[in-house]
């Protein structure tokens, strides 16, 4: 069965204090894995999309990364203005479909 | 260029009544899939629907129906509600280009609560 797993569920954060947010997946067959930000009764917006292992993507002070297990979210000298919770979702190979499968995401807080 | 609008924001029902809720795809998107986020939780796949067809649907009951407008515009149709289908209702759009790489625009979500 498909399954997306993220952890840790909460990170509290100082300003400025690097960390990483994991997201461990098994699929059958991967189409891509998708980041997304999610702010407090918003919907998700776009962050990264990876298609295949060693594939790295940065935007901002945030850095994506893939392996064949598990993807990275690499957060750098972060700001207040980050604190969201962070969705990562794996998209199966299903012909031509493209449904998404989400994890419970990681609610990040980071204080000044 | 217009986002992904999904109307009502906000939604109050009774446990066995039936509400449809509304979405309008971004400019150039033909694609429009639902999903249903609980409190706490990722996003649930409900359905997906392509050139006015559902083409792929989630674990979830038939009293969840949908439709899709020729302009690709959709609705999203719950009947009989209950409690646990109190949550955040989004609606995301893509455009199909014959390979289904790549995700979704999604939209602000419709936020149910049944009473």
């Amino acid at each position: 069965e498909d399954q997306v797993t993220q952890s840790p569920e909460a990170l509290r954060l100082q300003e400025g204090e690097s960390s990483s947010l994991n997201c461990s997946y098994t699929v059958s067959g991967l189409r891509g894995l998708f980041w997304y930000r999610q702010d407090p009764g918003k919907g998700p917006e776009f962050l990264f999309t990876l298609y295949s292992a060693g594939e790295e993507k940065e935007k901002e002070r945030l850095k994506a990364t893939l392996t064949k297990k598990e993807s990275f979210l690499h957060i750098t000298a972060p700001k207040p203005e980050d604190s969201a919770t962070y969705l990562c979702a794996v998209q199966p190979y299903r012909g031509g479909y493209n449904k998404l499968i989400f994890g419970a995401g990681t609610r990040l807080a980071v204080h000044p | 260029d217009a986002g992904v609008t999904q109307s009502p924001t906000h939604l109050i029902k009774t446990r066995g009544q039936q509400v449809t809720l509304r979405c309008s795809p971004k400019s150039g998107h033909d694609t429009v899939s639902w999903y249903q986020q609980a409190l706490g939780q990722g996003p649930q796949f409900i359905f997906q629907y392509y050139e006015e067809e559902e083409r792929q649907r989630g674990n979830f009951p038939d009293r969840f129906s949908g439709h899709q407008f020729p302009n690709y515009s959709s609705e999203l149709n719950v009947n009989a509600l209950l409690l646990g289908d109190s949550a955040l209702y989004l609606c995301a759009s893509s455009f199909y280009d014959g390979t289904a790489r790549g995700g979704y625009t999604f939209g602000s979500g419709t936020r149910l609560t049944v009473v």
